[in-house]
């Protein structure tokens, strides 16, 4: 079974600075799915970003861009610029690339931005 | 276009009785998962649905079922309520076959509060 972590419970960045919140997972798995998830007070979960497995470039969206290492099952999330609205719980998520649409969430790291 | 709708928002129970929350999917998404989200913790996967028929279930007892509409939405169930089964119950919704799809993320809805008393 896969599975994943995010070490940090907690994490506050002053406004305008860059931030990075960490996970790892396992898997005995080669083709598969990663994704960082936002989740505001409104507990609505938001796509930030996603990585495919088998893609050797780091994903880009906007202020928000990953460092993913296939080989140390590490797939970190970089916050730069951060901004007051970039307050939230983000989770980490792991997807298998064959079988359903489950996706297996770490624990959550709570990003406080700081004015 | 409306997102993922889930009814009700807030929900109070006691132990032992029953409880169905509702899930409407984004248009013209054909499948719908559903997640439990205990205080503190991440989601937890309880079920996927497409075209009707249940396309995983995750490590879940007996008393959670579900089931999926000719329109696609869905409705989860849980029978005889413990004081665990209080969380945030998710659901997502995705454009999505039985098979797993990067170019098919899941949406998700505000999720529906389950107290059980």
């Amino acid at each position: 079974a896969q599975t994943v972590t995010q070490s940090q419970p907690e994490m506050s960045v002053q406004e305008a600075e860059t931030v990075t919140l960490s996970c790892t997972y396992d898997t005995s798995e080669s083709d598969y799915y990663l994704f960082w998830y936002k989740q505001p007070p409104s507990r609505q979960m938001i796509l930030v970003i996603r990585q495919e497995a088998y893609k050797q470039q780091n994903a880009t969206e906007n202020r928000f861009s990953v460092n993913f290492q296939k080989a140390a099952k590490s797939f970190s999330l970089k916050i730069s610029d951060s901004q007051l609205g970039d307050a939230a719980m983000y989770f980490c998520a792991y997807r298998s690339a064959k079988g359903n649409e489950k996706l297996t969430f770490g624990t959550g790291t709570r990003l406080t931005i700081i004015p | 276009d409306a997102g993922v709708t889930q009814s009700p928002t807030h929900l109070i129970k006691t132990r032992g009785q029953h409880v169905t929350l509702r899930c409407s999917p984004i248009s013209g998404h054909k499948s719908v998962s559903w997640y439990q989200q205990v205080l503190g913790q991440g989601p937890q996967f309880i079920f996927q649905y497409y075209e009707k028929e249940e396309r995983g279930r995750g490590n879940f007892p007996d008393r959670f079922s579900a089931r999926q509409f000719p329109n696609y939405s869905s409705e989860l169930n849980v029978n005889a309520l413990l004081l665990g089964d209080s969380a945030l119950y998710l659901c997502a919704s995705s454009l999505r076959s039985h098979r797993s799809s990067y170019n098919s993320p899941l949406h998700f809805g505000n999720g529906t509060r389950l107290t059980v008393t």
